[in-house]
């Protein structure tokens, strides 16, 4: 398709188990955008990748977070040892590159920690 | 402290009347404000932006304003229908690709 492609959709886990979300990014985009939903909340911004550029973390809430892309292009965000707070949609964005201009969002992966 | 503020959780409008949507911010870096529309179950779709050298965007049945010395922007959805219910999200960045700081949404209901 030629949208932003997440996988999984949802994913259950126990507390303390690792997780990798996938984000496939709109070909051609080169900033990439990893945001996240709590329940009741606003879109809370976790990291971002723009071309070959170190990635902007500041928005990772703790060292359990990581993410990485791959090429350029597929980029998986990656939390260790999950807690029950960290059950939220994870919301991947892409977009073309320099200047402002929309970011386009894929369906999320919907994260449940039990 | 929330950078992008949408106060009203919730709106109800009549199908054919006006919507309106209000978002205030505080950052006076922030140059480049869009709405955002959200169904259940999947992302945020871009509905209309508008950058600080204007005052006002026009698309078709939205419309967004944004008065830069109250720090204020509004969306205008005329007329509503009902499938313009979901949440709309609020978001504005300062210049390049620094990342969207998002309002926590308003949820609109448009009844038949």
């Amino acid at each position: 398709g030629a949208g932003v492609s997440q996988s999984p959709s949802n994913k259950v886990t126990e507390k303390g188990k690792d997780v990798e979300l996938r984000c496939d990014p709109i070909s051609g985009h080169t900033a990439l955008y990893w945001y996240r939903q709590s329940l009741g909340q606003g879109l809370e911004f976790l990291i971002y990748f723009q071309g070959n550029s170190a990635p902007d973390k500041s928005g990772l809430p703790s060292d359990r977070f990581s993410a990485e892309r791959t090429g350029g292009s597929v980029s998986t965000l990656t939390i260790q040892r999950t807690q029950q707070e960290d059950s939220a949609v994870y919301l991947c964005a892409t977009r073309i590159g320099q200047g402002p201009s929309p970011l386009h969002f894929g369906n999320g992966t919907r994260l449940t920690v039990t | 402290d929330q950078q992008v503020k949408q106060n009203s959780p919730s709106l109800s409008v009549q199908e054919g009347r006006i919507s309106i949507l209000n978002c205030d911010y505080t950052n006076s870096m922030f140059d480049y404000f869009l709405w955002y529309k959200k169904y259940p179950a999947e992302g945020p779709t871009f509905l209309i932006s508008i950058s600080s050298i204007k005052d006002k965007n026009e698309d078709g049945r939205f419309t967004v304003f944004l008065n830069k010395s109250a720090k204020h922007l509004s969306l205008h959805i005329v007329p509503s229908q009902p499938g313009d219910s979901a949440v709309y999200f609020c978001a504005a960045s300062a210049r390049g690709n620094t990342p969207l700081v998002f309002g926590k949404g308003t949820r609109l209901s448009v009844i038949a």
